[in-house]
């Protein structure tokens, strides 16, 4: 997606936080995704957050959301082996039409 | 609760033909949307209905059409394939506005 921008290639730790950043350009977004794909499957929504909101937590997963510079960040606590996929950073206007960035390669060395 | 599925899985097909792929939502949802992902350029968003009509629409060529049933299953046609039509097509459904998209696994299609 040209809107979202992210950075190709993490590599972590296994048991260590993973930071995954995302830029996106469209002020008029509203919603604000983070999708997982191993290989050969779809897209797993992870969680999603409102544009009027800064942090969602949920379970090892955190968002940050600081929108006066339309950044956007998944934090993975505890990273294991099962964490290494593909992560997207999605945005949209409506909901319906989502625009994605290229996509994070976790790689999770033991 | 079933997640959202796609047939068939795999196509192979010939320059010039044209392909139908289907897309079953979670019960329930009524909105459906449609993405090509390649290498190349990435996640696209092709197309989305909700209640048998097309909502909003991404940048593709006319080959590239869909519809929606009553029962919300939804098919995507592309007509005179070309080697670029080569992608992975995802389906994605919904319940509503601000309730996030489920995909399914995809269907693979190559182009020879």
């Amino acid at each position: 997606g040209e809107d979202v921008e992210q950075s190709l290639f993490l590599s972590v730790r296994e048991g260590d936080s993973s930071v995954i950043n995302c830029t996106y350009t469209d002020s008029s977004s509203t919603y604000l995704y983070w999708y997982k794909q191993e290989p050969g499957a779809g897209l797993q929504l992870l969680t999603y957050i409102f544009s009027n909101m800064d942090m969602k937590q949920d379970q090892r997963l955190t968002v940050l959301l600081n929108k006066k510079d339309k950044h956007l960040s998944l934090r993975i606590a505890d990273t294991q082996t099962g964490d290494s996929a593909i992560y997207f950073c999605a945005e949209s206007f409506n909901d319906y039409k989502l625009s994605f960035g290229a996509g994070t390669t976790v790689t999770v060395r033991a | 609760k079933a997640g959202v599925t796609q047939t068939p899985r795999y196509l192979i097909k010939t320059r010039g033909q044209q392909v139908t792929l289907s897309c079953s939502p979670i019960s329930g949802h009524r909105s459906v949307s449609w993405y090509q992902q390649t290498p190349g350029q990435g996640l696209q968003f092709l197309f989305e209905y909700f209640s048998e009509t097309q909502r909003n629409k991404g940048n593709f060529p006319g080959r590239f059409s869909g519809r929606q049933f009553s029962n919300s299953r939804s098919e995507m046609n592309v007509s005179t394939l070309e080697l670029g039509d080569s992608a992975l097509y995802l389906c994605a459904s919904s319940w509503g506005q601000g309730l996030g998209q489920y995909f399914g696994p995809g269907t693979r299609l190559t182009v020879t």
